[in-house]
């Protein structure tokens, strides 16, 4: 089974720091992706990549950047967290669009 | 673009009554769909998932989710809920040409005894 490791399953960052959220998969897939989950608004897509350096913004890209420099590793970065960033982030793999399979989850607070 | 709509919030079943979550989407065209399931404190679980074919898609845990064109619908069934099955439900769609996935709000499955 493919495996999507997300680094942290909690985390608590103070106002204005910067946060780096990692994601790592195991089955070589090509697509990775980080979404946000708030309640009432479901799972909202952040940034996605379809290759190696290559990223595209989502829905919600504003306050965010992303990085991928090998084809497992995504890393989510938040360039001066702030408290409305608070929220539950997940990051998944695809290869193409026929299975994703998504991390734990990082729940991370900002304060 | 595309999106999915699930009109319920909140549902809330006897254990061993019948479950029907409803999602409905907007796309031009033919549409991936897929039925995802969140218990508490827990990872996203695929339950099925529908890309042609036969309409009835058979999943995981008893489910079963319809595809109707002509509704835009793909609801989501399972004939007798198990305690177990209270969780947060999300209906996702994609498409041949695009490798996001677009998520409904989620419905909110409370099972009472």
């Amino acid at each position: 089974d493919v495996k999507v490791t997300q680094s942290s399953r909690y985390l608590v960052k103070r106002t204005g720091e910067k946060v780096f959220l990692e994601c790592v998969q195991d089955m070589d897939h090509e697509n990775m992706f980080w979404y946000r989950q708030d309640p009432g608004l479901g799972l909202r897509l952040i940034y996605f990549s379809y290759d190696v350096k290559m990223k595209e913004k989502g829905d919600i890209p504003e306050g965010y950047s992303v990085s991928r420099e090998k084809k497992e590793r995504f890393s989510l970065i938040l360039e001066s967290a702030s408290t409305n960033q608070t929220s539950m982030y997940l990051c998944a793999s695809s290869q193409y669009n026929y299975g994703y399979t998504f991390g734990s989850g990082t729940r991370l607070t900002v304060v | 673009a595309q999106s999915v709509t699930q009109p319920d919030i909140h549902i809330t079943v006897s254990e061993g009554a019948s479950l029907e979550l409803r999602c409905n989407y907007s796309y031009g065209a033919t549409p991936y769909l897929f039925w995802y399931v969140q218990s508490p404190g827990q990872g996203l679980q695929l339950l099925l998932k529908y890309f042609s074919g036969d309409t009835l898609v058979q999943g995981i845990k008893g489910f079963e989710a319809e595809f109707k064109r002509s509704q835009s619908s793909f609801n989501l069934r399972k004939p007798s809920v198990h305690w177990s099955d209270a969780a947060e439900y999300y209906c996702v769609i994609t498409s041949n040409d695009d490798y996001k996935l677009s998520f409904g709000a989620g419905t909110t499955v409370t099972v009472r005894a």
